[in-house]
């Protein structure tokens, strides 16, 4: 089975801190790829990032950073120095390739930056 | 506006009622999904087409449920005799085909409450 988890349901920090948002993933497949999506107030998700099952380089841009492990089965999003405009609710998400054309979705993280 | 949009974007039904739902997409992708996201929940996969062919359909989408792509542009979403249980967001995305998997590009969504 497909199964993304995000153990963290609420994160509330102060503006400019740094704050990581954990996901682990369960798949038998080899082939198959991770993203991060994030849900502002509006409602509409948004890409953040992709990385495919072989790619294991971890990526960084602007006060964005993804720890990919295999090794755990983990996929961690760290956003530095936090915004209030980061405040969202965050969702990993997993793409396997043989389990057909379909995001599976972890249940997503509120993130609360406070001024 | 070039994004994927939705109408109506907030629906109030009574049990029962039949209520239909529509999606524009981005006119060059020629994937659109339909997803469901309930309170507190990451979105749930409901189904998906390419270009006008409906390809996947999750158990979720019950008899109740219909969805079609005529000519391979927008998208309708019906729900017939809707039951409280039906209440959720309903959103839909699309994308460009092969190489961008998971790649979405969400709208703002169709909330729907049964009353």
């Amino acid at each position: 089975a497909q199964k993304v988890t995000q153990a963290q349901t609420e994160i509330s920090v102060v503006e400019k801190e740094d704050v990581t948002l954990d996901c682990v993933y369960e798949t038998r497949d080899t082939t198959y790829y991770l993203f991060w999506y994030k849900q502002p107030p509006s409602g509409e998700l948004v890409f953040l990032i992709r990385r495919n099952s072989f790619d294991e380089q971890n990526e960084i841009s602007g006060r964005y950073s993804w720890n990919f492990q295999k090794s755990t089965s983990s996929f961690n999003f760290t956003i530095t120095a936090s915004q209030v405009v980061d405040s969202a609710v965050y969702f990993c998400a997993l793409w396997v390739m043989e389990y057909g054309n379909k995001l599976v979705f972890g249940a997503g993280t509120i993130l609360r930056v406070k001024s | 506006d070039t994004g994927v949009s939705q109408d109506p974007r907030h629906k109030i039904t009574k049990r029962g009622q039949n209520v239909t739902f529509r999606c524009d997409p981005i006119s060059e992708h020629n994937r659109l999904y339909w997803y469901r996201q309930t309170l507190g929940q990451g979105p749930e996969f409901l189904t998906y087409f390419q270009n006008e062919a409906q390809l996947e359909k999750s158990r979720l989408l019950s008899d109740r449920f219909s969805a079609e792509r005529p000519k391979g542009s927008f998208s309708t979403l019906e729900i017939q005799r809707t039951e409280q249980g039906d209440s959720a967001m309903y959103l839909c995305a699309s994308s460009f085909g092969q190489g961008r998997y998971g790649e979405l590009f969400f709208g703002e969504g169709s909330r729907l409450t049964v009353l």
